[in-house]
């Protein structure tokens, strides 16, 4: 298995509080991808990285920054949470951004 | 903008069944399409087909890509219970530094 791990895994929070969701790899991979994923809609990008400091937005990023300052970690902020933005939200690494992506095993996140 | 619809949305079956998934595409730049399979967690890769006609086979599983009619077919035969999941199909474009856009999956459960 791929060493992808998210924190937290669970995660209840109010409407307009700040969230991290954080992803870390020990596989030194250059590609990095945080995907949400909602019943009705599959999995949709949110934003993804092809390196340190170099991200870019995917097709739902409203609402979400990202950041990497290390090769092993990409953090997902949702800087004032709200209703919408509950979801099951998965990381994903590849090696060269070609083909198969490794998934973590999500983060369940709430807003209340 | 990347576009991938899969049929049917559900589909239930008994043990022994052979079952067609479908993933039909639009996309600029073609460069892969993936097949993913996710039970209560993550996605896990199946297959990436890059080449039409080209069929790959995994135990009772196998996928063909089609590139001049713009589809795959994911094929199970004497299905298994264990083979309930969700069923996703990706397509990766090359002039979009290597993002997967995801279809919205097939649920397939089967009973014994």
């Amino acid at each position: 298995d791929a060493g992808i791990t998210q924190s937290p895994r669970h995660k209840v929070t109010e409407t307009g509080t700040p969230v991290t969701l954080r992803c870390h790899q020990t596989e030194n991979h250059r590609y990095m991808y945080w995907y949400r994923q909602d019943p009705g809609h599959g999995l949709r990008l949110i934003h993804y990285s092809y390196g340190v400091k170099d991200t870019d937005k995917g097709e739902v990023s409203d609402g979400y920054s990202v950041s990497r300052s290390k090769t092993e970690d990409f953090l997902l902020t949702l800087e004032s949470a709200t209703s919408s933005q509950t979801s099951v939200y998965f990381c994903a690494i590849s090696r060269e951004g070609l083909g198969e992506l490794f998934f973590g095993e999500g983060s369940r996140l709430t807003v209340l | 903008e990347d576009k991938v619809v899969q049929s049917p949305l559900s589909l239930v079956v008994h043990e022994g069944d052979t079952v067609t998934l479908n993933c039909s595409y639009e996309v600029t730049n073609f460069r892969s399409l993936l097949w993913y399979k996710q039970e209560k967690k993550a996605p896990t890769f199946l297959f990436m087909l890059t080449s039409s006609g080209i069929e790959k086979k995994s135990g009772r599983l196998s996928s063909i890509l089609d590139k001049k009619e713009l589809f795959s077919i994911l094929n199970i035969t004497a299905t298994q219970t264990g083979d309930s999941a969700v069923y996703l199909c990706a397509i990766q474009s090359g002039g979009s530094n290597y993002k997967l856009t995801f279809g919205k999956g097939t649920l397939l459960t089967v009973n014994p």
